[in-house]
């Protein structure tokens, strides 16, 4: 069976400071791998996909996730947030059907 | 706007009423999927179809939910005898399914049920 599993329930940071927030899935065969986000009273948009190749995927507004097959991880970072960067943050794995992890939110103070 | 459509965007209901909501995906998207989502969590997998064809359903779905896609365009998500319990944000997504993965899936504004 597909599941997922976001280890950071709720980050908090400071403007400027690094981000990295976890998600492990578990799934037998070929994933594509997504990260989505939903920013307060918005509707959910994609942030960053892994389909294949480099797994070093690189998305919008300066977040990049690194695959890494061994460890069935998928992590989002983000070298300075910002205080925009306010928001609730999913990693959705796809093995067949698209499927989302509990979700951080991150709340970053100015 | 060409993006995934939904309606009603909020509705409120007495416990027991049957409720229907409405998604119209974008037009050349093949996939349609209708999640659930509560305050805190993550949107939780109900069911999806390719075209029209609903491929899978969710278990922990109460036979009280039953979703179509008649005609491989718009879908509805019925429920039956609303429960407080059914009060959510349901939300559908599109996507295009090539080669056996899927793309990019967009979603709507979603519909805020509220039973009461």
């Amino acid at each position: 069976a597909q599941s997922v599993s976001q280890h950071n329930h709720h980050v908090i940071l400071s403007e400027a400071a690094s981000l990295e927030l976890g998600c492990n899935y578990s799934y037998g065969g070929t994933v594509n791998l997504f990260w989505y986000v939903q920013y307060p009273g918005q509707h959910l948009q994609l942030l960053l996909k892994y389909f294949s190749g480099d797994p070093l995927v690189k998305g919008i507004k300066g977040f990049e996730a690194e695959f890494i097959k061994s460890k069935f991880s998928f992590n989002l970072r983000k070298p300075s947030v910002q205080w925009s960067d306010t928001a609730e943050y999913f990693c959705a794995p796809w093995g067949g059907k698209l499927i989302f992890g509990q979700g951080t939110t991150l709340q970053v103070k100015p | 706007d060409t993006g995934v459509s939904q309606n009603p965007r909020h509705k409120i209901t007495k416990r027991g009423q049957n409720v229907t909501f409405r998604c119209d995906p974008i037009s050349e998207h093949n996939r349609l999927y209708w999640y659930r989502q509560t305050l805190g969590q993550g949107p939780e997998f109900l069911t999806y179809f390719q075209n029209e064809a609903q491929l899978e359903k969710s278990r922990l779905l109460s036979d009280r939910f039953s979703a179509e896609r008649p005609k491989g365009s718009f879908s509805t998500l019925e429920i039956q005898r609303t429960e407080q319990g059914d009060s959510a944000m349901y939300l559908c997504a599109s996507s295009l399914e090539a080669g056996g993965a899927d793309t990019e899936a967009f979603f709507g504004q979603g519909t805020r049920l509220t039973v009461v």
